[in-house]
């Protein structure tokens, strides 16, 4: 089964913080996976996504870490501010047949606190 | 939203009856998804599309149907609502296969 497991599934910071949320996968197929910032009330919009040639992407305060022999990915985010507070969801996917249909994580909300 | 556009953007309906979402892009963008978002599930996909005429079944398609006539209308059919199928409807769209999607704004879906 194509699962993605992400945790935690609430989680609150200090302005200025480090939040940390991480993903785990089954698929060893899977070779794209993007993280999506979510406010209420909108649509994921795409924030930092990595492919498992590299083991860490960095895009101003985010970054995606990855693990290839863990089968493991997190996203970092320095100096957390109040704006950041949204829900985030990793994803996973494969190319060829499968289309790139993503697989998401259940979710974390995070709340960064002034 | 990246030339993504969701109708209604909110229902209410009734357990039994017919439901017609429509996803519309601008992009000309080949792939199309419809994914349903729960709380405690994340987003789940119900159906793709990968061209006019070309779709096939996600993780839960159960009671939903899909058709694509023309490249930029994605439409999901609930060919008779259920209480299970309240929801929050997405539609994304991709220029290829295993690359970013851009998400629609959501359609809330109510079924009483």
């Amino acid at each position: 089964q194509q699962q993605v497991k992400q945790s935690p599934q609430s989680l609150i910071v200090q302005k200025g913080g480090i939040s940390i949320i991480n993903c785990a996968y089954e698929n060893t197929a899977f070779d794209y996976f993007p993280w999506y910032q979510q406010f209420p009330g909108k649509g994921p919009a795409l924030l930092i996504a990595i492919r498992p040639d590299v083991s860490e992407k960095k895009e101003g305060r985010f970054t995606i870490s990855f693990n290839k022999s863990a089968k493991q990915f997190s996203l970092h985010i320095m100096d957390s501010q109040p704006g950041d507070s949204a829900t985030y969801f990793c994803a996973a996917s494969h190319g060829g047949t499968s289309y790139g249909k993503l697989t998401f994580g259940q979710g974390t909300i995070l709340t960064v606190h002034p | 939203d990246a030339g993504i556009t969701q109708s209604p953007r909110h229902k209410v309906t009734e357990t039994g009856t017919p439901v017609t979402l429509r996803c519309h892009q601008t992009e000309n963008h080949r792939y199309m998804y419809w994914y349903r978002q729960d709380p405690g599930h994340g987003l789940r996909l119900i159906h793709y599309s990968y061209g006019v005429k070309d779709t096939d079944k996600g993780e839960v398609s159960d009671g939903y149907s899909v058709s694509r006539s023309k490249t930029e209308d994605f439409l999901l059919t609930l060919e008779s609502a259920t209480s299970s199928q309240t929801s929050v409807y997405f539609c994304a769209i991709s220029p290829g296969g295993n690359n970013e999607q851009f998400f629609g704004p959501g359609t809330r879906l109510t079924v009483l």
